[in-house]
């Protein structure tokens, strides 16, 4: 089982404040990275597949990029707006299945 | 475009009573995986299914069984249920890249087991 770390757990940011957040995981046998959005009560969606060490993947204000050496892969969010509101999940694996984080919880106010 | 339909949305159980989760999806993909979300524990894979007829276990495999007999579904039995099988169950799809190709995940169905 692949340990898969997020940090921080949540965050609270104004609108129009940039944030960002990490994702830890175990460099040895790398395949793919993946991030996630999760709104309450809907289902996750797919921001992000990364694959390649030095990948920088970019959808509109939100943009990440993969370590693979060193194990971390870091989500941008450039001014940030109430709609950005929601879990984001990092899920790290084998070719066949995934292990997911727990998440960052980003709430953004007026 | 349906994407991953779960049925049912809800349900609640009494202990030891079984139950079986239904999981379509109408993209073609090879890969299907059932995972459950606990407060706290994000994610847990459960088993999943490379392919028509194929089946794997997961993380937390104890207390449930699978089957894939056709490509488009994947199914999660529930023999005799528990209390700590109460969660929110969510199916998963990818293509024949599988973890190279984002997952679509269905709206989840939440279990009450009583």
């Amino acid at each position: 089982i692949l340990n898969v770390e997020q940090s921080p757990q949540s965050l609270h940011v104004q609108e129009g404040d940039s944030t960002n957040f990490t994702c830890s995981f175990p460099s040895s046998n790398f395949y793919a990275l993946h991030w996630y959005r999760w709104e309450t009560a809907k289902s996750p969606e797919a921001l992000f597949v990364m694959t390649l060490n030095g990948d920088e993947k970019k959808k509109g204000r939100i943009s990440a990029t993969l370590n693979t050496k060193e194990g971390y892969s870091y989500l941008y969010i450039k001014g940030s707006q109430p709609e950005d509101s929601a879990t984001y999940l990092c899920a790290v694996g084998t070719a066949s299945k995934l292990t997911f984080g727990t998440g960052t919880r980003l709430q953004v106010t007026l | 475009n349906a994407g991953v339909t779960q049925t049912p949305k809800f349900r609640v159980l009494k202990t030891g009573q079984s139950m079986t989760l239904l999981c379509a999806q109408d993209m073609n993909h090879e890969y299907m995986y059932w995972y459950r979300q606990d407060p706290g524990m994000g994610l847990r894979l459960i088993h999943y299914s490379v392919g028509e007829g194929t089946t794997a276990k997961g993380e937390v495999p104890d207390g449930y069984n699978v089957s894939r007999l056709k490509k488009q579904n994947f199914l999660l039995g529930l023999e005799s249920a528990a209390p700590s099988q109460t969660s929110v169950y969510f199916c998963a799809s990818s293509s024949s890249t599988g973890s190279r190709d984002g997952y679509t995940f269905g709206s989840g169905t939440r279990l009450t087991v009583v």
